[in-house]
């Protein structure tokens, strides 16, 4: 089975733009969740999505957003670019509605805002 | 907020020795526990979990163990590789709650 793709792999932006990262999940997978990783706050959840609805969400602004369609790949959009926006953006897929179902990682999105 | 922290930032060992990472965590709720493993440029990728219902679980030169009481979690790698460095992560889950809450990470070096 092929793992969690994330698209693009890199991403150069300016302040002020608008950014949208794609993530297919593992094939079966319904559920996707959505991560920033940075040096100083380390991975901190965004939200997640089951069968296109958002189950949950973490401490982020308005300017993060995300969705997720029928076929589950899931797409997260960031609007008005800050410089602290740099970061590796990862998504995780897992297979069923329980919390104790193992997510698996995609290789990220590295995001560099100028 | 709930957390979950880690005791050392950084780890170095001499291969083949056994390696311990240890984590705390805060949320009395967390039932479900994992350890994952993120190489430079790299997803963090599974290891192991274990369900709060148990206090042991053993995997390929793997074993992690769940103290319910003091709310610790370790991941013990059994004759550490080079191919073993990597950060270590801790994440928990709890409750009806879909959001993993990951330790800060600790860095194992091994040395050849």
């Amino acid at each position: 089975k092929a793992g969690v793709t994330q698209t693009p792999r890199y991403l150069i932006k300016t302040r002020g733009q608008q950014v949208t990262l794609s993530c297919s999940p593992i094939s079966g997978h319904r559920s996707v969740s959505w991560y920033q990783q940075t040096p100083g706050q380390g991975l901190q959840f965004l939200f997640e999505y089951f069968s296109e609805t958002q189950r949950n969400k973490g401490n982020f602004p308005g300017r993060f957003s995300g969705r997720q369609f029928s076929n589950s790949r899931s797409e997260m959009n960031v609007s008005t670019l800050e410089l602290g926006d740099s970061a590796l953006y990862l998504c995780a897929s897992s297979s069923l509605a329980s919390t104790t179902d193992t997510q698996y990682f995609g290789p990220g999105t590295r995001l560099t805002v100028l | 907020g709930e957390s979950v922290g880690l005791h050392l930032p950084t780890l170095s060992v001499q291969e083949g020795d056994n390696s311990i990472i240890n984590c705390a965590y805060s949320n009395s709720a967390s039932d479900y526990f994992i350890w994952y493993k993120q190489e430079s440029g790299k997803g963090p990728q599974f290891i192991i979990d274990i369900r709060s219902n148990m206090d042991k679980r053993q995997g390929q030169r793997v074993t992690v163990l769940l103290n319910k009481t003091v709310k610790h979690l370790s991941l013990q790698i059994a004759a550490t590789q080079p191919g073993d460095s990597a950060v270590y992560f801790c994440a928990d889950i709890g409750g009806s709650n879909y959001k993993l809450t990951f330790g800060k990470g600790t860095l194992l070096t091994v040395n050849p």
